[in-house]
């Protein structure tokens, strides 16, 4: 069983300071990897792609994605009440999966003023 | 460049009644997804087109699920009869095909059975 797993939180973080968030994966073929942020009643926004050994950075967006030890990070620098949601963490299987996305459970951030 | 369109937002029903939602991809976008999503846990595929085949249904309660996306664009999706437990968000998703895969979400639209 191909698996995503994330810590359910929620995650307590004060304005201003750098939220961290993780994701391990079990399937050791999966090329992509994505970050998406869901507000309460809303559906997912795709925030960050991730798919090479590394750091790939949008805005105070950082995505951090280390295949060896099959672990994918978000990191949301200067946080803003704003980012309060749940943050989902999606990777597609291996080959032969039809690329589709096995998602983790989310975990809920807070952001406190 | 429109996002993918669902209706209707909500909707209310009985068990054992029927119900449909409607999904319009992204123009030019080749895959279309149906996802399930229950409170607290991630989106659960139900079904993967492609144009208009479909690529995987295996977790498609089929007893009581239909989809189709005849001309390879829009694509419905019916529940015959509905359980209590089909109460959830049902999400549809869009992506261009291979293997990038970003996919991108309708508002969806939030079923509650009585």
């Amino acid at each position: 069983q191909k698996e995503v797993e994330q810590n359910s939180g929620p995650l307590s973080v004060p304005e201003g300071a750098i939220a961290s968030l993780n994701c391990t994966y079990s399937d050791r073929g999966s090329q992509s990897f994505f970050w998406y942020r869901q507000y309460s009643g809303k559906s997912p926004e795709l925030i960050m792609s991730i798919y090479s050994n590394g750091d790939k950075e949008d805005g105070r967006f950082t995505a951090q994605l280390n295949k060896a030890s099959q672990y994918v990070s978000l990191l949301i620098r200067d946080s803003q009440p704003s980012d309060s949601a749940t943050y989902l963490c999606a990777v597609t299987g291996s080959a032969g999966s039809n690329y589709q996305l096995i998602w983790g459970a989310g975990t809920k951030l807070i952001i406190k003023p | 460049e429109a996002g993918v369109a669902q209706s209707p937002r909500y909707k209310i029903i009985e068990k054992r009644q029927s119900v449909a939602f409607w999904c319009n991809p992204i123009s030019g976008h080749a895959t279309l997804y149906w996802y399930q999503q229950i409170l607290g846990q991630g989106p659960k595929l139900l079904i993967q087109f492609q144009n208009n085949g479909v690529v995987d249904d295996s977790q498609l309660p089929k007893d009581r699920f239909s989809a189709e996306r005849l001309k390879g664009v829009d694509s419905t999706l019916k529940i015959q009869p509905a359980k209590l437990e089909d109460s959830a968000v049902y999400l549809c998703a869009s992506s261009v095909q291979g293997l990038l895969n970003e996919q991108f979400f309708g508002p969806g639209t939030r079923l509650t059975v009585l």
